[in-house]
């Protein structure tokens, strides 16, 4: 149990189709991130919201990609528009500033949800 | 862009051994983490260890960091084939408030 829920676990779409994932940590965190993780790679960041505010985005995210977090506590990851290339598994890492030594981000990472586009 | 990349990309061993993986990165850093992903799931902390620290020690792991080289090491002792797993690197990320990962090293351990 990583404290993290991520759903669906894996989702087959079409090319074109609009996907949404959500991610709903158990406990209170204030910050969340986004990653994505190709086969045989490791995760790269997305974006991160403090609260319910985001406060940063990767270059690796582009105008198709939206995410939220209403409430400062489940969020989610919506792609439009979807193309063979964002196949891969998007994770929801929750954390707490100040987690950790020297006040160091540690993640702790959900299950992930698995696209995989026609 | 990933900044640690770890070596070697694959390490297949038995149950008993000792098994070694290193990470080098590309700029100062204030401390660096090791992660463990099981296939199909999603990636845990396993131990970190700050720039003014050489070793730690967590358990079977024990890990070295060597600022001057930049470079660090995971040793994994006595391995177990619950051990088998992908273990990443990961570093603060230049201009965001998050951790980078390298492309990891799959580690097999075989009974």
């Amino acid at each position: 149990d990583t404290g993290v829920s991520q759903n669906p676990r894996h989702k087959i779409t079409k090319r074109g189709q609009n996907v949404t994932f959500r991610c709903d940590p158990i406990s209170e965190h204030n910050r969340l991130y986004w990653y994505r993780q190709t086969l045989g790679q490791g995760p790269e960041f997305l974006t991160y919201f403090q609260n319910e505010a985001q406060l940063e985005k990767s270059r690796l995210l582009s105008d198709r990609f939206s995410a939220e977090r209403p409430k400062g506590s489940f969020s989610t990851l919506e792609i439009q528009r979807t193309e063979q290339g964002d196949s891969a598994m998007y994770l929801c890492a929750p954390g707490v500033r100040g987690t950790g030594e020297s006040g160091a981000n540690v993640l702790t990472f959900g299950a992930g949800s698995r696209l995989t586009v026609l | 862009s990933q900044q640690g990349e770890e070596d070697p990309q694959a390490l297949s061993i038995q149950e008993g051994e000792n098994a070694t993986m290193n990470c080098s990165y590309k700029t100062s850093i204030n401390n660096l983490q090791w992660y463990r992903q099981n296939s199909g799931r999603g990636l845990v902390h396993l131990i970190l260890i700050r720039s003014n620290e050489r070793e730690k020690h967590s358990g079977r792991l024990r890990v070295t960091l060597d600022t001057s080289k930049k470079s660090s090491s995971l040793l994994i002792t006595a391995s177990r084939a619950a051990d088998t797993a992908s273990y990443f690197c990961a570093t603060p990320y230049s201009g965001y408030s998050t951790l980078t990962f390298g492309k990891g090293t799959m580690l097999l351990v075989s009974p």
